[in-house]
């Protein structure tokens, strides 16, 4: 079975940095591509960051470009998302979701972390 | 950026009732769309992609259709786990976005 499982989240104080990690497992993480999406409490969907199978392209949702950085390890078996200059409107669910079909729908989710930026 | 757009935003229905859901695109998107369902606490599920396409195990009583700027997702008798938010996403750019949801609860 595909199962996505994130980690990372936490309660962090405004202008601090998080990395939250998704990791894989029934698949390879390198015939996915991979992308984050958040959700606000009471909030919408969010889609935030981008990353396709061989890493090659890389894209980010204006709300977090410059400070939120998407990667891969090279054993392709986990997924991660380094925050950085956080603010209190990146308090989230943050969820990381796979398209296994490469045509940029998301077919599998993990259960989502929970991000709160406050001091 | 492709803005979206869902209508209504709440839904009040009953079993058994059909239910429409749309949503609209700033730009068109020819059939590059996808449908999720949400359950409080829940991560979304995907129901349909490319605006029409069932997703294996997704219930046939969910469909999609459109294409270009408009699209609909149609339950066509609600039943009682069908109670949920349900989200439309645009994928025909690179910067993807979601609708706002559609709030689905009991009349």
């Amino acid at each position: 079975d595909v199962q996505l499982v994130e980690s990372g989240g936490g309660l962090v104080q405004p202008g601090g940095s998080l990395r939250l990690s998704c990791a894989a497992s029934g698949f390879s993480l390198s015939t996915f591509s991979m992308n984050w999406v958040r959700q606000a409490p009471g909030k919408g969907l969010e889609w935030i960051s981008y990353i396709s199978g061989t890493s090659s392209k890389i894209y980010y949702a204006d709300s977090v470009k410059g400070r939120f950085t998407i990667s891969r390890d090279s054993a392709k078996t986990s997924l991660y998302l380094q925050m950085n200059s956080l603010r209190a409107e990146d308090t989230a669910v943050y969820y990381c979701a796979g398209d296994s079909n490469s045509d940029n729908y998301f077919d599998y989710w993990g259960q989502g972390t929970l991000v709160t930026v406050s001091s | 950026d492709i803005q979206m757009t869902q209508s209504p935003s709440t839904l009040s229905a009953s079993v058994g009732d059909r239910v429409t859901i749309t949503c609209r695109a700033s730009q068109s998107i020819s059939s590059w769309l996808a449908w999720y369902q949400q359950k409080p606490g829940r991560a979304p599920k995907l129901l349909i992609y490319r605006a029409s396409s069932l997703q294996r195990g997704v219930p046939s009583r969910f469909s999609g259709s459109g294409s270009g700027t408009e699209f609909t997702l149609t339950i066509s008798s609600l039943q009682p786990d069908d109670f949920a938010t349900y989200y439309c996403q645009q994928y025909n750019s690179y910067l993807f976005t979601f609708g706002p949801g559609t709030k689905v609860d009991v009349k």
